[in-house]
């Protein structure tokens, strides 16, 4: 079965650099979320995405932003890197439709992005 | 807030069972998952319930919900050397409300002793 596919896997960048992080949720699903892991910490949330329009919006710096696109993939665009910002970022895609009692999230392998 | 709270580490013994708990704050939740996370590698889902149910049992895996002391709990049946990882325990609103997000546990580290 399809799963969410991330890219790149792994991304190394300087301070004050962008990067870009992009998102293939599973087809059909209509919700893109992404997550934050810091090392040895939980996921936490930064933004979603429902029917490309932005549903709702957790921890995520002002020097992200993120968007959908018409074929439901996501980016993640990260400006002014800090070392901080060194971190596993999961997307995760999900389908609102309750009838078919499809109600779990699905994650990404992630990306890892090390700045230095 | 929303608050979901682990135990950081257990250690059980191969073809022992294992129970890892979890709390939760919030009264409107409405689905709560676990989720495996192995060194470096993502999050794989591994089973989730829906408030209105007490138990849910998937192969090796049994779910209990006390929902009035907003209390869960992972059982695995004959712990593998191979379940050894990380467990994440994620609360979220219905479906109905606006937000879908999931709010994290800090993780369970299960050690499995061969």
């Amino acid at each position: 079965a399809a799963g969410v596919i991330q890219s790149p896997r792994h991304l190394i960048k300087e301070k004050r650099e962008t990067a870009t992080l992009k998102c293939y949720p599973i087809p059909r699903h209509d919700t893109v979320y992404w997550y934050q892991q810091g090392p040895g910490q939980d996921p936490q949330f930064l933004i979603s995405f429902y029917e490309k329009m932005q549903s709702d919006k957790g921890s995520i710096p002002d020097r992200f932003s993120a968007q959908q696109f018409s074929d439901y993939h996501s980016e993640l665009n990260m400006s002014s890197l800090e070392l901080g910002d060194s971190a596993l970022y999961f997307c995760a895609s999900s389908r609102s439709n309750r009838e078919t009692r499809d109600y779990g999230y699905t994650f990404g392998s992630g990306t890892r992005l090390t700045v230095v | 807030g929303e608050d979901v709270e682990q135990s950081l580490f257990l250690s059980v013994r191969e073809g022992d069972s294992s129970v890892i708990n979890c709390t939760y704050t919030d009264s409107s939740s409405t689905y709560l998952y676990w989720y495996k996370q192995e060194p470096g590698a993502g999050l794989q889902l591994l089973t989730y319930i829906f408030s209105n149910m007490d138990m849910k049992q998937d192969q090796r895996l049994t779910v209990l919900l006390n929902k009035k002391d907003k209390h869960l709990s992972l059982r695995i049946a004959d712990t593998q050397t191979g379940d050894s990882a990380i467990y994440f325990c994620a609360e979220r609103e219905g479906m109905d409300t606006g937000r879908r997000a999931l709010t994290f546990g800090s993780g369970t580290r299960l050690q499995v002793q061969p």
